[in-house]
């Protein structure tokens, strides 16, 4: 079965520095990744995928994310923080080749960027 | 806006209720989900629709009651609900979905119907 860990609940940071929300999965064929975002009182915003490809994939508002298969990792990160990247951060996963399963995501990691 | 529209966005219901949530979407898809969202816990997928094909009910109690009578339309019918059913109910959207399949395309979500239970 497929699963995703976020191994952090909360990661602060100051604004200016560079910040990483990190995410490992586990499929037992090949992964398409996520990263969503989420504010207060709002749905999931997509942020950027992976499905195949150059490893590093940029998304929107200058977030990126490296996909590491020999790690299981797909972190999320960005070179300087802004106050208002302050959000839930969802990681996601999906097996290519098990046709059969839906999309699981992480429990969630909270980030909050200092002033 | 992500082209998901969800209504109501709060709604505060008993227990012998019955309630019904809307979403709707304008990005052309034609997969449609339904998740919960409780507070410390991850997502949950409830239901998904593929071409107004239910694909997916993850063991969902019978007092949830998902409709999909076109591919811009999905509801969720609610009745006799528990409080531990409060959440918040995130409808989301996709593309590349084929008749009875899964899609494996970007979910484009909804803003939410916070539920309340009392």
């Amino acid at each position: 079965a497929q699963s995703v860990a976020q191994p952090e609940d909360q990661v602060n940071v100051a604004e200016g520095n560079p910040l990483t929300v990190k995410c490992t999965y586990s499929v037992s064929g090949n992964p398409y990744l996520f990263w969503y975002v989420q504010y207060p009182n709002r749905g999931l915003q997509f942020l950027l995928k992976y499905i195949t490809g150059d490893n590093l994939v940029k998304g929107s508002y200058g977030f990126e994310a490296e996909f590491n298969k020999s790690q299981t990792s797909f972190h999320l990160k960005k070179p300087s923080a802004l106050v208002s990247d302050s959000a839930l951060y969802f990681c996601a996963v999906r097996d290519v080749d098990n046709y059969g399963q839906n999309f699981v995501f992480g429990p969630g990691t909270r980030l909050s960027v200092l002033p | 806006e992500t082209g998901v529209t969800q209504t109501p966005r709060h709604l505060v219901m008993g227990m012998t209720n019955k309630k019904s949530l809307k979403c709707e979407q304008h990005l052309g898809h034609n997969a449609m989900y339904w998740y919960k969202q409780s507070a410390k816990k991850p997502l949950e997928l409830m239901f998904v629709y593929s071409l107004e094909e239910r694909v997916e009910n993850n063991s969902v109690p019978s007092r949830f009651s998902p409709e999909c009578p076109n591919s811009s339309h999905l509801f969720l019918h609610l009745h006799t609900l528990q409080p531990e059913d409060s959440a918040l109910y995130l409808c989301a959207s996709s593309q590349g979905g084929l008749a009875g399949r899964l899609s494996t395309d970007t979910q484009y979500f909804g803003p939410g119907t916070r539920l309340t239970v009392l």
